[in-house]
């Protein structure tokens, strides 16, 4: 069965710096969710989109942005790049926004 | 809003003993809850869901919980532990949507299981 794609899987950027984290969604499901986990904390919710619009939003920095594309996949967008924003980035995807299946992850390093 | 407490960051177990992860929550409508694990730097992998319905989830894995309401608990069981279950374990809830469903994670609980 199709999964979740997120790329790149690894990622290592300097302070200050951009990064671009992309979701590809299971096919048919509408509905995609950014987390970002910590170094040994648990997933925090960013934020997600239902049909290319924004349902909900977290505790994303105004340094972030995302969007969702026509063809439902989404991208995270991250500037001026924090050492504290070392972290791994869960996208998930929903068909019917009950139940989330999560995609491998983007492990993000900044140095 | 909705919380989760899952009660013991550590839980070790014997081979062959019983698994149980304990996991509380609040919430303001009738939640939904999960079970997620995770292995080491992989993502999360759903182990079972409530919704509505039967109180008693079965999942994947041998792993069973039991949706209490009057106790506001989700506990994750399993008979017989195995080695293969050593793994993080997060509960999470869910409430009912309307732009509300995003997944409000417990702390997670590290399960050893002790050869």
């Amino acid at each position: 069965a199709a999964g979740v794609i997120q790329s790149p899987r690894h990622l290592i950027k300097e302070k200050r710096e951009t990064a671009t984290l992309k979701c590809y969604p299971i096919p048919r499901h509408d509905t995609v969710y950014w987390y970002q986990q910590g170094p040994g904390q648990d997933p925090q919710f960013l934020i997600s989109f239902y049909e290319k619009m924004q349902s909900d939003k977290g505790s994303i920095p105004d340094r972030f942005s995302a969007q969702q594309f026509s063809d439902y996949h989404s991208e995270l967008n991250m500037s001026s790049l924090e050492l504290g924003d070392s972290a791994l980035y869960f996208c998930a995807s929903s068909p019917n926004r009950r139940e989330q299946f999560f995609g491998p992850g983007t492990r993000l390093t900044v140095l | 809003a909705q919380s989760v407490t899952q009660l013991g960051s550590h839980v070790s177990v014997s081979e062959g003993a019983l698994v149980l992860l304990r996991c509380n929550y609040s919430s303001s409508v009738p939640p939904y809850l999960f079970w997620y694990v995770q292995y080491p730097n992989q993502g999360l992998q759903l182990l079972l869901k409530y919704t509505t319905g039967a109180t008693l989830v079965k999942g994947i894995n041998g792993f069973e919980a039991e949706f209490k309401k009057s106790e506001t608990s989700f506990h994750l069981t399993k008979p017989s532990a195995h080695m293969s279950d050593a793994a993080e374990y997060f509960c999470a809830v869910s409430e009912d949507g309307f732009g509300n469903e995003k997944l409000t994670f417990g702390t997670g609980t590290r399960l050893t299981i002790i050869p």
